[in-house]
């Protein structure tokens, strides 16, 4: 079975600063997609990030990056230049060749001014 | 649609009640999720459908809870004889599961959610 967790449960970070998001993942398959999610209190999850476990290069979009370390199983989102609207639960997720996804328990991030 | 609607937004029913739940996927997805999400915690896996396959239902947590998925679009999450702890927030997303490399291909799209309150 996929397990995901998310050692954080809380987490804050000044505003313009760079914070990073841990997530680890056990699992026997080689082939799997790895995401990010985020929920603001509007409660609509978010796709951030998303990264495919054949590729090595770590995927980057805008201010949000990843480090993938496949051997060790970890994920962790980076965030740089935080803004007030990045406030909001983050979710890791795994989704497996059966197309079944696979949710951590989340970390808030609160972005202080 | 652009995205996945779920309706309703909020529902407020008594123990006991039957309480249904829609979500309408984005239009060319095939694969249907149906996640629960207590106050605070995480999503909780329920069931999962995709294209004509048998509904994976490993995670309906008991049999007043079913789902069914008509015409391989809109589908209804219903939970009969409501009881307290079945208060949450219902999440529903969709995806179009396709070739690795395909843009787009196995991303969750969610709605925003069904809050149930049962009293």
């Amino acid at each position: 079975a996929q397990t995901v967790t998310q050692s954080q449960p809380e987490m804050s970070v000044q505003e313009a600063e760079t914070v990073t998001l841990s997530c680890t993942y056990d699992t026997s398959e080689n082939n799997y997609y790895l995401f990010w999610y985020k929920q603001p209190p509007s409660r609509q999850m978010i796709l951030v990030i998303r990264q495919e476990a054949y590729k090595q290069q770590n995927a980057t979009e805008n201010r949000f990056s990843v480090n993938f370390q496949k051997a060790a199983k970890s994920f962790s989102l980076k965030i740089s230049d935080s803004q007030l609207g990045d406030t909001a639960m983050y979710f890791c997720a795994f989704m497996n060749t059966g197309n079944q996804f696979y949710f951590g328990t989340g970390t808030s991030l609160t972005v202080i001014p | 649609g652009a995205g996945v609607s779920q309706s309703p937004s909020n529902k407020v029913t008594e123990k006991g009640k039957d309480v249904e739940l829609r979500c309408d996927p984005i239009s060319g997805h095939t694969a249907l999720y149906w996640y629960r999400q207590s106050l605070g915690q995480g999503l909780e896996f329920l069931i999962y459908f995709q294209g004509n396959s048998a509904p994976d239902k490993s995670g309906l947590p008991s049999d007043r809870f079913s789902a069914e998925r008509t015409g391989g679009s809109v589908s209804t999450l219903t939970i009969q004889r409501t009881q307290q702890e079945d208060s949450a927030v219902y999440l529903c997303a969709s995806s179009l599961v396709g070739l690795a490399r395909s843009s787009g291909a196995n991303v969750l799209t969610f709605g925003a959610g069904s809050r149930l309150t049962v009293l």
